[in-house]
């Protein structure tokens, strides 16, 4: 079974609009991190957002803002006021364990499969 | 902050060659560093993980012999793609964390590799 689904393979928004970008995931840990990315056609990942299961708000960075309802496990990203440079794929991620963790080293993620979104002017 | 560098940022090489590709964290110390390879229009696939002063560890199917890396200092790490062959054309991308709380992976603007 996938541990993080992405079911849009594709979304158009018009400029200006807000999206939303579904992301369900799969895991029987109670402590785990969900991350959202953007990849531009330039290739580079760049971070956008982090929800820890334990966070008991919503986290928000700027235009980006993450839906997260724990018991449907669901961790959608919200982009409000779209802009033309906001096309590009995004890839919602999930780290498993952490809370506690005092050893070196870090988690590895697991990603979805990614949604393309094109930015309508 | 939290900067990573990966050069070259593209490579053609003939079939046979080996290949370096170096990974730089530039304003922070990583713990760990990952490697990813993505084919087009898919999702990145983890290659290996590794630590400082340690191996890496491969994920299954992952050639240990093909693809080595090497984690010389908390600042940079080295994927050799031994003997290239064209089906080992792909976009290499890796990252690296400091660890913390939320242990939050940044990642370098990743290399284009192309065997003849």
């Amino acid at each position: 079974a996938q541990k993080i689904t992405q079911t849009q393979p594709g979304m158009f928004v018009q400029e200006k609009e807000a999206v939303t970008l579904d992301c369900t995931y799969d895991t029987s840990d109670q402590s785990y991190g969900l991350f959202w990315y953007k990849q531009p056609s330039s290739g580079e990942m760049i971070f956008l957002i982090y929800q820890g299961s334990y966070d008991e708000q919503n986290a928000t960075e700027g235009r980006y803002s993450l839906n997260f309802q724990k018991a449907r496990k669901s961790a959608n990203l919200v982009i409000s006021a779209s802009q033309l440079g906001d096309s590009a794929m995004y890839f919602c991620a999930m780290r498993e364990g952490r809370r506690g963790y005092s050893g070196a080293g870090s988690y590895q993620l697991t990603f979805g499969k990614g949604t393309k979104l094109s930015v309508i002017p | 902050g939290a900067v990573v560098s990966q050069h070259p940022s593209w490579v053609i090489c003939k079939s046979g060659t080996s290949v370096k590709i170096e990974c730089r964290s530039l304003d922070f110390q990583a713990t760990t560093m990952f490697w990813y390879r993505q084919f087009p229009k898919q999702s990145l696939m983890l290659m290996a993980t590794s630590n400082e002063g340690s191996k890496a560890t491969y994920e299954q199917g992952v050639e240990k012999d093909k693809f080595l890396i090497n984690h010389a200092s908390l600042t940079l790490s080295t994927l050799t793609v031994t003997s290239a062959h064209p089906e080992d054309s792909s976009f290499y991308i890796c990252s690296a964390s400091r660890g913390g709380a939320k242990d939050t992976q940044y990642f370098g603007p990743g290399t284009r590799l192309t065997v003849l």
